[in-house]
C-alpha cells in the first residue's frame, strides 16, 4: 500500500477554517484517499473520501492536487468537538486501511 | 441500528490465559475487521474477513485467531495472552460506497494482559 505523511500535531482557533494536509507521492491510479478521525477514547469515524475531484459533504471538504500526489483535508468552522487524530489514509476500493500515526488537531476556545 | 458493539468493554487477563473478542454488527455488512491500536499509535490490521466463513490474516496476525461462523459477528480468540498483547482492540465492518468502502469502528476493547 501507498504511503502518506502527515504533521504529528496542529492548532486551531475555534470558529476557525482547519487545513490539514497529507502526502501521498507514491499514490496509484487506483487508490482512492480517505479520511478518518478518531475521537479521544473512541474507535475511528469516516469524514471523507475521493479520488481525483474535490469533494464536499457535511462534515468536511477534501481537496485533491491535480497530480493526485497531496492532500488537504479542510474544516470549515473548527469547533472543540474537532479535536482529534485525523488519518490520511489510501486505499485500493477501500480495504485493508494502513493507519498511520495521523495529526493529533487541538482546537483552542 | 446499533452499528457495531463490541464485547466486552473492558477486560485483564493473566499471561497464559485464553479469551474471546465478540464483535456485532447489524448493517448487514459483507467485510468485518480487527485492529489493535498501541498507545500513541495507529490502528494495525489483525484480521480481516471478507464474508461468512472467510477470513484472511493482516498485518499483524500472530497470537491471534478469528473466526466469522455468521455474517453479523467476528470473533477474535487469543490462545495464550501474552503481555504484548496489552492494547485496545477495534473491530469495523464496511460497506461499498462510492466505488470504495467506507469503514464502521466499534467502540474498542481495552485489554491489559499482566
Amino acid at each position: 500500500d501507498a504511503k502518506t505523511t502527515q504533521p504529528n500535531s496542529m492548532e486551531s482557533n475555534e470558529e476557525e477554517p482547519v487545513h490539514l494536509p497529507c502526502n501521498h507521492s507514491t499514490i496509484s491510479g487506483t487508490d482512492y484517499i480517505h479520511w478518518y478521525r478518531q475521537l479521544p477514547s473512541q474507535g475511528p469515524e469516516y469524514v471523507i473520501h475521493g479520488l481525483t475531484s474535490n469533494v464536499n459533504n457535511r462534515m468536511a471538504s477534501l481537496a485533491i492536487a491535480e497530480d493526485r500526489k497531496s492532500s488537504t483535508l479542510i474544516l470549515h468552522r473548527a469547533t472543540l468537538r474537532d479535536a482529534a487524530v485525523y488519518y490520511c489514509i489510501l486505499t485500493y476500493y477501500g480495504q485493508n486501511f494502513v493507519f498511520g500515526p495521523g495529526t493529533r488537531l487541538s482546537v483552542l476556545p | 441500528n446499533a452499528g457495531v458493539t463490541q464485547t466486552p468493554k473492558f477486560r485483564v487477563l493473566k499471561t497464559g490465559q485464553s479469551m474471546t473478542l465478540l464483535c456485532a454488527q447489524d448493517m448487514n455488512h459483507e467485510y468485518m475487521y480487527w485492529y489493535r491500536q498501541d498507545p500513541g499509535m495507529g490502528l494495525r490490521l489483525i484480521h480481516y474477513s471478507v464474508g461468512e466463513g472467510t477470513t484472511a490474516k493482516g498485518e499483524v496476525p500472530d497470537g491471534y485467531n478469528v473466526s466469522r461462523l455468521k455474517k453479523q459477528n467476528f470473533l477474535l480468540g487469543l490462545e495464550s495472552a501474552a503481555p504484548s498483547q496489552t492494547s485496545v482492540y477495534f473491530c469495523a465492518s464496511s460497506h461499498r460506497q462510492g466505488g470504495t468502502y467506507e469503514q464502521y469502528f466499534g467502540p474498542g476493547t481495552r485489554l491489559t494482559v499482566t
